[in-house]
């Protein structure tokens, strides 16, 4: 069974030009989370869409970021425009069990290193 | 001051050594805790959950003490592939996860 890929592994982009990551999670996952480390720091939330809906979107930095997954099944994250201090690994997670309030084990991607120059 | 804290290392331990990671978190209302591992420029995988009671999983224990809201890691008879980074991580519900900053294991010949 493929587990969560994402595209593309590695950008490098300018600041104030514009990225689209995308992730495809395992398949009949209802839960998909992105999240991102930047250098020096800890992993941290941004987003949780069950199926194609947002569960939970406290953790987006500000509103250059813009997460959608239509149908429900893969995702993208856009950067708009771009800031330096936007540069880490975007990391997409995927899980299965959706009752109450644990979604089971999350499973990761390799991540979407993101360099802003 | 973080929501989970770890103790950075890096832990250089020889072959064979026992290693203990330890983990603090701020949260009360945290649900559920894990240990999970990073190698380098790959993603977290789960290495463990973590109970109230303790558990264990071959060489690896670990441990929750929900009162003083604090998580440890033990690591028997260190192998030269346990080198990774561990992060502490705490769900504080619907998988929306809290990760510590990660203690980086560094096991010699």
């Amino acid at each position: 069974e493929a587990g969560v890929t994402q595209f593309p592994s590695h950008s490098v982009i300018e600041k104030g030009q514009t990225v689209t990551l995308r992730c495809d999670p395992i398949s009949g996952h209802d839960n998909l989370y992105w999240y991102r480390r930047v250098m020096g720091k800890e992993i941290k939330f941004l987003l949780h869409f069950v199926k194609e809906s947002k569960q939970d979107e406290s953790g987006m930095p500000n509103n250059r970021f813009l997460a959608e997954r239509t149908g429900g099944t893969y995702s993208t994250l856009k950067v708009q425009p771009a800031e330096l201090e936007d540069s880490g690994v975007y990391f997409c997670a995927s899980s299965s069990n959706s009752l109450g309030g644990y979604a089971g084990e999350l499973f990761f991607g390799e991540g979407s290193r993101l360099t802003v120059l | 001051r973080k929501e989970v804290e770890q103790d950075p290392g890096p832990f250089n331990v020889p072959e064979g050594a026992t290693v203990a990671f330890n983990c603090t978190y701020s949260n009360s209302a945290s649900q559920s805790f894990f240990w999970y591992r990073q190698d380098c420029r790959k993603e977290p995988k789960l290495l463990m959950s973590v109970y109230s009671s303790g558990n264990e999983d071959g060489r690896f224990t670990a441990q929750l003490n929900r009162a003083s809201q604090y998580i440890s890691l033990l690591i028997r008879d260190s192998k030269l592939s346990d080198s990774a980074t561990y992060l502490c991580v705490v769900n504080m519900g619907w998988g929306k996860l809290i990760f510590g900053q990660g203690t980086e294991l560094s096991v010699k010949p």
